[in-house]
């Protein structure tokens, strides 16, 4: 069965400071891997969707890449700003290729605080 | 467009009530879902649909029923709500099921007591 876990589970940044954060997943056979982003008592905001046979994704100051083979998959944040403070949500699409396919599992989060 | 909505934002239901939460989209997805959020748990999906006439479970569909008789629409019906239903809930909707990104609704918070 497919998991994913993100680590930290919270993460705190001085404003300005360029951050990573992780996601693993169990099973390499996914389908793509999106990133999202959850503001407090928000819906989920879709960043940046890597497909399975894609490295990279870049959007702005994100950057995401993807590296099937090890399960898993980073998150970059340049600048960072009191803006970007937010849960960061990763979610692994079913690789399997009958139903379910593309069918989202999600990790728990990375909460994320930028300080002034 | 206005993208993914629901309704209501807000729900407090007693043991063994019912009711609809009500999810629809104007973005013609084909592919539409429902999740539960609950604290380290992290979302899970109950059901999901690839078209009109068309559902299926997910991983936790007890006690939830589906239907799918529009594109627009894909109501989720509590039929005896328990306590342990007591969540958060996300629908989502994307053109076709895998390939593309999901969006999502804003979401509704329902306590059962």
């Amino acid at each position: 069965k497919q998991e994913v876990t993100q680590i930290p589970a919270a993460l705190s940044v001085p404003e300005g400071e360029n951050l990573v954060l992780n996601c693993s997943f169990t099973d390499s056979a996914i389908y793509n891997l999106q990133w999202f982003r959850q503001d407090p008592g928000k819906g989920l905001t879709s960043l940046l969707l890597i497909q399975s046979s894609q490295r990279e994704q870049t959007s702005g100051r994100l950057n995401a890449s993807l590296d099937k083979s090890s399960g898993r998959s980073t998150l970059y944040i340049a600048a960072s700003q009191p803006g970007d403070s937010a849960t960061y949500l990763c979610a692994v699409g079913v690789g399997d290729y009958g139903g379910s396919q593309g069918n989202l599992i999600f990790g728990k989060g990375t909460k994320l605080s930028v300080k002034p | 467009n206005a993208g993914v909505t629901q309704t209501p934002k807000f729900q407090v239901l007693k043991t063994g009530q019912s009711m609809t939460l009500q999810c629809a989209q104007d973005m013609n997805h084909e592919y539409m879902s429902w999740y539960r959020q609950d604290p380290g748990m992290g979302l899970r999906l109950i059901h999901y649909s690839v078209g009109a006439g068309i559902t299926d479970q997910g991983e936790v569909p007890n006690g939830y029923n589906v239907s799918r008789s529009t594109t627009e629409d894909f109501p989720l019906r509590l039929l005896s709500a328990a306590p342990s239903q007591t969540s958060v809930y996300f629908c989502a909707s994307s053109w076709v099921q895998g390939a593309y990104e999901q969006y999502f609704g804003p979401g509704t918070r329902l306590t059962v007591t």
